[in-house]
């Protein structure tokens, strides 16, 4: 079992491009999330989705937009990449049937955007 | 001022120490604190949870939680070079999606 699986793992974008961050998990766990870091910020949440076809805003959703299709993925779209949203990206997820669980990490996508 | 707060360090001790890291949160209604352990380039995993107020013990680890302060604390006995990490604290609501992390203190155990 893979567990939390990002793609792609590394990218570079110019100011302006667009792009998807994917990421796929084969736990059957409903919560999904994405979060950022940045050196000395620590992980900030960017969105989340409790199950298939909701999501909902954290911390630092501008910029962003997210797409929860079915229960397996979760993906992270940049419509207009700026230099700030160069960061470390990492989607989580947790089992939202049982209060208040751990969760899981992917290994993260580091994205440079010049 | 932000819900969690944790010093980001960088904190070094030499091995064998015992080390300890710290965060204060704001929040009263959190119920649920973890820790998470990242090495570098890794995602976090998770080091020890616990409920409420009180100790929890595994192996060379302890957390502490101190509610009416509004405190965390983890331990960690018999430091080892493998323990050099970024530790996060993180903490949630009870039946709340959202975990909300500290920034992570980078630890370095010196030989």
């Amino acid at each position: 079992n893979a567990g939390v699986t990002q793609t792609p793992k590394f990218q570079v974008l110019k100011t302006g491009q667009s792009m998807t961050l994917q990421c796929a998990q084969d736990m059957n766990h409903n919560s999904m999330y994405w979060y950022r870091q940045d050196p000395g910020m620590g992980l900030r949440l960017i969105y989340y989705s409790a199950s298939e076809g909701t999501t909902d805003k954290g911390e630092v959703p501008n910029g962003y937009n997210v797409s929860r299709l079915n229960k397996r993925e979760f993906s992270l779209r940049l419509e207009s990449a700026a230099p700030s949203q160069t960061s470390v990206y990492f989607c989580a997820n947790r089992n939202g049937d049982i209060p208040n669980t751990e969760a899981f990490f992917g290994q993260g996508t580091r994205l440079t955007v010049v | 001022q932000k819900e969690v707060e944790q010093d980001p360090g960088p904190l070094s001790v030499p091995e064998g120490a015992i080390v300890s890291l710290n965060c204060t949160y704001s929040n009263s209604a959190f119920q649920y604190f973890m820790w998470y352990r990242q090495y570098s380039r890794k995602g976090p995993e998770l080091l020890m949870y616990t409920y409420s107020s009180g100790n929890k013990e595994d192996g060379r680890f302890t957390a502490q939680v101190d509610k009416s302060s509004k405190y965390i604390s983890l331990f960690i006995r018999d430091s080892q070079p493998s323990d050099s990490a970024t530790y996060l604290c993180a903490m949630s609501k009870y039946r709340d999606d959202k975990i909300i992390f500290g920034k992570g203190t980078r630890l370095h155990i010196l030989p």
